[in-house]
């Protein structure tokens, strides 16, 4: 019930095209939901984040559209460029003093010039 | 903003030394810090979790007496490996916040290869 399921592993996409990630969750006590991405060598930055009380945020390229009731959420790279290409990872957090970041298990990102 | 440093980002050492690794939070007070670990191409694996002042958390399988952590002000927290192993080789990742529910920001990350 604690995990967080992130698909697809790996994704190819040509330059100007979007990049769509997915990932599902159990825990209904989640109560944020960030993305990180992560270059090779580099520790994970974040990119957005997301409550559920929106369905959708936008920042820049990226949008996370958030299904509460399906208990996905997902990111959107629109326009992807070559320096996108990272791996991605979406995690949640449950609302409780304390509670831990769970990391789904990421996705590698390649955008094709 | 919210800047988090890992030092040193490589080490490579003999069997059986100890290894240290800083954790600094640039420019806020870092209330809770975390350690994580990361293997090749997969996701971060809670190691344990530090609040200032107070002893570690430990993940479920993670030995406390191999993985040492002080967080023993705001700013800094710090990892060390005893008698490391080839094992122990990954990629080490700590993480900081300044409050409950704000969001965690990352360090660089250190490379630890034990031969």
């Amino acid at each position: 019930q604690q995990q967080v399921k992130q698909s697809p592993q790996s994704l190819i996409v040509q330059k100007g095209g979007i990049s769509i990630i997915n990932c599902a969750y159990e825990n209904t006590a989640f109560d944020y939901f960030p993305w990180y991405q992560q270059f090779p060598g580099k520790g994970p930055a974040l990119l957005i984040a997301i409550r559920p009380d929106v369905s959708e945020k936008k920042e820049g390229r990226f949008t996370i559209s958030f299904n509460k009731s399906a208990k996905q959420f997902s990111l959107h790279i629109m326009d992807s460029q070559p320096g996108d290409s990272a791996t991605y990872f979406c995690a949640a957090r449950p609302a409780v003093r304390g509670g831990k970041l769970i990391f789904g298990q990421g996705t590698e990102l390649s955008v094709k010039p | 903003g919210a800047v988090v440093s890992q030092h040193p980002s490589r080490v490579i050492c003999k069997s059986g030394t100890s290894v240290k690794i800083e954790c600094r939070s640039l420019d806020f007070q870092a209330t809770t810090m975390f350690w994580y670990r990361q293997f090749p191409k997969q996701s971060l694996m809670l190691m344990a979790t530090s609040n200032e002042g107070s002893k570690a958390t430990y993940e479920q399988g993670v030995e406390k007496d191999k993985f040492l952590i002080n967080h023993a002000s705001l700013t800094l927290s710090t990892l060390t490996v005893t008698s490391a192993h080839p094992e122990d080789s990954s990629f080490y990742i700590c993480s900081a916040r300044d409050l409950p529910g704000r969001p965690q920001h990352f360090g660089d990350g250190t490379r630890l290869s034990i031969l």
